[in-house]
């Protein structure tokens, strides 16, 4: 079974830092990895799709990475702002139809 | 555009009894799917469809069943709910095969089983 984790599980950095967010998976044989972003007692909104053949994708302060051979993505996020402020889900799709989340980090972005 | 739309926003139910969750899509998307986030242990699939008239099994699909009699609805049914269903019930669709395979969320259900 494929394990998802997200380190670290919070995190709290003042209002204009760059960040990076971590995923990593044990099954390096994905189809693609999904950056989700949910807020409180809300839906998931999705970030960023990276195909298995990619190792990056971007849109507008979020830039993902994918490194497939040694399990990680990481999700780069420029200039924080509060409106940032949500918890980050990183989903691993193995094969289709079987997409495993991680239990997300947790962002506050003082102001 | 609604995109999907759950119903209801949240329910309490007496152990044992039944309940169908509602899940209703308007981008045309082929695939559909339900999950559970609950803390801790993030969202796990309970069931698919890749089109309408099949359905699958996913991660943890015990005492849940689904039906896919069209293109925009997928229904989540608990023939008698446990407390352990207790939970935030996510559900999610998108279109397989599609230039972008990125799946799309509904606001999702708050089940409590009492």
């Amino acid at each position: 079974k494929q394990e998802v984790t997200q380190i670290p599980a919070a995190l709290s950095v003042p209002e204009g830092e760059n960040l990076v967010l971590n995923c990593s998976f044990t099954d390096s044989a994905i189809y693609n990895l999904q950056w989700f972003r949910q807020d409180p007692g809300k839906g998931l909104t999705s970030l960023l799709l990276i195909q298995s053949s990619q190792r990056e994708q971007t849109s507008g302060r979020l830039n993902a990475s994918l490194d497939k051979s040694s399990g990680r993505s990481t999700l780069y996020i420029a200039a924080s702002q509060p409106g940032d402020s949500a918890t980050y889900l990183c989903a691993v799709e193995l094969w289709a139809n079987n997409l495993f989340f991680g239990t997300g980090t947790r962002l506050t972005v003082i102001p | 555009t609604a995109g999907i739309t759950q119903a209801p926003t949240s329910q309490i139910l007496a152990a044992g009894r039944s309940m169908t969750l509602r899940c209703t899509q308007d981008m045309r998307h082929n695939a559909m799917y339900w999950y559970r986030q609950d803390l801790g242990l993030g969202l796990r699939l309970i069931h698919y469809s890749n089109t309408a008239g099949t359905t699958g099994k996913g991660e943890v699909p015990d005492g849940y069943s689904v039906s896919r009699a069209n293109t925009d609805d997928f229904p989540l049914t608990l023939a008698s709910a446990v407390p352990s269903q207790t939970s935030v019930y996510f559900c999610a669709s998108r279109m397989v095969g599609g230039v972008n395979n990125e799946q799309f969320f509904g606001p999702g259900t708050r089940l409590t089983v009492l």
